[in-house]
C-alpha cells in the first residue's frame, strides 16, 4: 500500500529561525512529489519535484527530491509568522493517479 | 483566473440523511478530484475524474458515496445514507491534466460536513 510519512508532525519555531521538514514515501510507480501549504481550508500548491538532486526554490521557500533515498525535504528560512500552516506531502503515480497525502507538519512560527 | 469553486462551504445533517456537494473547477481544467479530510490528517482521495470518466475511485465507499462529472466540467459529490464518520472537510481541487504541470491540483476551499 501507498504510503506517505512526514516528520516532524508538529513543530514550533521563533521568528528568524530555519525549518527544514521532512517527508518520505512508499510508492508503486513513483511519477512526483508535491509540496502544499495549508492554512485554513484549501491547500496552495508550492513545489512539484519529479527529479532526484534539483532544488526547487521560492523565495523563503525550497525543496529537493531523493528517489533514490525515497524522501523529500522542505526548508523555510528566516521564518516569519505568515508561514504559520500545515505543510502536506504528497505523492503521485506514473499515470498521474493514486494521489496519497501525508498528514502534514503543523508549523506554529512565534513573534 | 477564477479559482475552483464549491458550495456549499458548510453542512449540518442527521446520521442517515443524504446530502450533495457541488464543485465547479478551473476553466479548461480537464481532471478533478475530490478529497476526504478529516480533523487532524491528509486529504485523502475519494475519486478522480479526466474529463467524464472516472480514472481511479479505488477509496470510494460506494455503497453510500457516489459521483458524476456530466459534460466534463462540474462534478457533485453525495452521501446517502451519512455515517458519523463522513463529518470531515471535502475538498475539490482540480488539474490542467496534461503537460507538465498536470498534476499540479488547485483546491477549492472546501464543505465542512458535520454529521450529528
Amino acid at each position: 500500500e501507498d504510503k506517505v510519512v512526514q516528520s516532524p508532525l508538529s513543530l514550533v519555531v521563533h521568528e528568524g529561525d530555519t525549518v527544514t521538514l521532512n517527508c518520505s514515501y512508499e510508492v508503486t510507480n513513483f511519477r512526483s512529489l508535491l509540496w502544499y501549504k495549508q492554512e485554513k481550508k484549501a491547500p496552495t500548491f508550492l513545489f512539484m519535484l519529479t527529479s532526484s538532486g534539483i532544488e526547487k526554490k521560492s523565495g523563503r521557500l525550497s525543496s529537493i527530491l531523493d528517489k533514490k533515498e525515497l524522501f523529500s525535504i522542505l526548508n523555510i528560512t528566516a521564518t516569519q509568522t505568515g508561514d504559520s500552516a500545515v505543510y502536506l506531502c504528497a505523492v503521485s503515480d506514473n499515470y498521474g493517479q493514486n494521489f496519497v497525502f501525508g498528514p502534514g507538519t503543523r508549523l506554529s512560527v512565534l513573534p | 483566473e477564477a479559482g475552483v469553486a464549491q458550495s456549499p462551504r458548510y453542512k449540518i445533517i442527521e446520521k442517515r440523511q443524504s446530502v450533495a456537494f457541488w464543485c465547479n473547477p478551473i476553466s479548461g481544467h480537464a481532471t478533478l478530484y475530490w478529497y476526504q479530510q478529516i480533523l487532524g490528517q491528509g486529504p485523502k482521495l475519494l475519486i478522480q475524474f479526466q474529463n467524464n470518466g472516472v480514472v481511479d475511485d479505488s477509496q470510494l465507499p460506494k455503497d453510500r458515496f457516489s459521483a458524476e462529472r456530466l459534460k466534463g466540467v462540474d462534478s457533485t459529490l453525495k452521501i446517502q445514507p451519512a455515517k458519523l464518520e463522513d463529518s470531515a472537510v471535502y475538498l475539490c481541487a482540480s488539474s490542467l491534466g496534461t503537460g507538465a504541470h498536470s498534476y499540479e491540483q488547485y483546491f477549492g476551499p472546501g464543505t465542512r460536513l458535520t454529521v450529528t
